[in-house]
């Protein structure tokens, strides 16, 4: 099976610009979840989505958002981007259900000059 | 604050010996946890969990012991070779997946020495 893929890899945005970050994941996965990596702050859960409806969300301001389509990819947006926005932004698939385990795509590196 | 910890940021072992890896928690909430791999430009890799009901799960080298009472895990590396250097997370995760997705620990970055 293929594994979770995120597009693009590699971005750099000014500061006030928005930015979208697209998650394909695993095939047959149904949650979708992101969370962003910075060097101060860890890994970071940012929100899950499952079936098309964001269940979960962790404490970052409304400025980051997501969608999840009919067939599972994922899409996170941020508008008004900041310079501490800068981060790995990794997303992370799981069947659904009691399944616990996350797998990882590779993630996007985000930087805001 | 903190809800997991991992409280040694780097951790040195020769080839061919054990490596062990620790991870704290504080909330009592918790009842699932996972320990993950991360090469450098990469993301993740899923390595081995333990349901809270266990104390003990093996996987080939890897084997997780959990110690609830003092919310505690380790992660033992059984022998540790070279393609194990990583920064190694410790998470953690409420009922159902919680309301806050995985909580990760900060990561020990696990360096073997030839």
């Amino acid at each position: 099976k293929a594994g979770v893929t995120q597009t693009p890899r590699y971005l750099i945005k000014t500061r006030g610009q928005q930015v979208t970050l697209s998650c394909s994941p695993i095939s047959g996965h149904r949650s979708v979840s992101w969370y962003q990596q910075t060097p101060g702050q860890g890994l970071q859960f940012l929100f899950e989505y499952f079936s098309e409806t964001q269940r979960n969300k962790g404490n970052f301001p409304g400025r980051f958002s997501g969608r999840q389509f009919s067939n599972s990819r994922s899409e996170m947006n941020v508008s008004t981007l900041e310079l501490g926005d800068s981060a790995l932004y990794l997303c992370a698939s799981r069947p659904g259900g009691g399944s616990y385990e996350q797998y990882f795509g590779p993630g996007t590196r985000l930087t805001v000059t | 604050d903190q809800q997991v910890k991992q409280n040694s940021p780097s951790l040195s072992v020769q080839e061919g010996r054990i490596s062990i890896l620790n991870c704290d928690y504080t909330n009592s909430m918790f009842d699932y946890f996972l320990w993950y791999k991360k090469y450098p430009a990469e993301g993740p890799t899923f390595l081995i969990s333990i349901s809270s009901i266990k104390d003990k799960n093996e996987d080939g080298r890897f084997t997780v012991f959990l110690n609830k009472s003092a919310k505690h895990l380790s992660l033992h590396i059984v022998p540790s070779q070279p393609g194990d250097s990583a920064v190694y997370f410790c998470a953690a995760s409420a009922p159902g997946g919680g309301a806050d997705g995985l909580t990760f620990g900060k990561g020990t970055h696990l360096i073997i020495q030839p």
